[in-house]
C-alpha cells in the first residue's frame, strides 16, 4: 500500500509569483485535505476535495486553490505569493468523504519558501 | 470559534519519567479527537484517536489519552516515555459535521537519554 506522496520537497519563490504543488492520495482514498503548518504553529486547514469538489475551506484567500483529479491526486495552487505564504504544506488523505470522520494520512510536505 | 489548546509548547523529561500533555478544545458539541506525533524529519503519524465509547484509548508505542467531557480536555500520557519518544506532539479536533482537522499549535517533547 503506497502513502500520501507530495512533490516537490522543497521550493523556493519570490514575492509574487505563482506555485503548484501535488500530492498523490493513499490508494483507496477519494478525500484529500491541504494545510498550510507555520513555523512554531499547528497545521491550519485550507480546503479539501471530495469528488474532484471543493468540499470546505478554511480562513484563506482566493489565491489559494486547488484540484482534484479522477485519480483522487490533487493540486494546491497560490496565486502571487507573499512572504507569510513561506511555510510546509500538508497534503492528507482520508476514504469516505465529506462529513466523515475518518482518520486523515498526512504525506511529508512540501517546504514552500517565499523570498 | 472553535479552538485547540495546548498549554505545555515544551517539555523535557528523563528516561522513564511519566508524560502528561494537555489539550483542551472549545466546541460545545460532538467531537471526536486525536493525537498526532511527529518525529525529527518524518511525517505526522496517529497516534490515537476517540471517536465514541470508553473516554480512555490506547493508541500506539504505550501512549493513551482521556477524553473528559466536562472539561473540554483530551490529555496524553504515557507511564514511562524512552529516547526515542523525543517528537513534536499535536493534539487535534474533529467536530461534528465538519471534515476538517482543527490542530494545537504543538508540544515539543524532548527525553534525555
Amino acid at each position: 500500500e503506497t502513502g500520501v506522496t507530495q512533490s516537490p520537497t522543497h521550493l523556493i519563490k519570490t514575492r509574487g509569483q505563482q506555485v503548484t504543488l501535488r500530492c498523490s492520495s493513499q490508494s483507496g482514498h477519494n478525500t484529500v485535505s491541504w494545510y498550510q503548518q507555520a513555523l512554531g504553529q499547528g497545521p491550519q486547514f485550507i480546503f479539501q476535495y471530495y469528488r474532484e469538489e471543493e468540499n470546505g475551506r478554511g480562513n484563506f484567500p482566493p489565491r489559494f486553490s486547488g484540484l482534484q483529479f479522477p485519480n483522487y491526486s490533487s493540486e494546491l495552487n497560490v496565486n502571487a505569493l507573499e512572504l507569510d505564504d513561506s511555510a510546509l504544506y500538508l497534503c492528507a488523505s482520508s476514504a469516505g468523504g465529506g462529513g466523515n470522520y475518518n482518520e486523515q494520512f498526512f504525506g511529508p510536505g512540501t517546504r514552500l519558501t517565499v523570498l | 470559534a472553535q479552538s485547540v489548546s495546548q498549554h505545555n509548547h515544551h517539555v523535557i523529561l528523563s528516561e522513564a519519567a511519566s508524560l502528561e500533555l494537555g489539550c483542551n478544545y472549545s466546541y460545545g458539541g460532538t467531537v471526536n479527537l486525536f493525537w498526532y506525533v511527529q518525529y525529527p524529519g518524518q511525517h505526522l503519524q496517529l497516534l490515537l484517536k476517540y471517536f465514541s465509547g470508553d473516554p480512555l484509548v490506547k493508541g500506539i508505542k504505550g501512549f493513551e489519552a482521556e477524553f473528559i467531557k466536562s472539561k473540554f480536555s483530551f490529555n496524553l500520557r504515557k507511564p514511562s516515555v524512552q529516547w526515542s519518544d523525543t517528537a513534536e506532539y499535536f493534539c487535534a479536533v474533529m467536530t461534528s459535521g465538519t471534515y476538517k482537522y482543527i490542530f494545537g499549535t504543538g508540544t515539543r517533547l524532548k527525553v534525555l537519554a
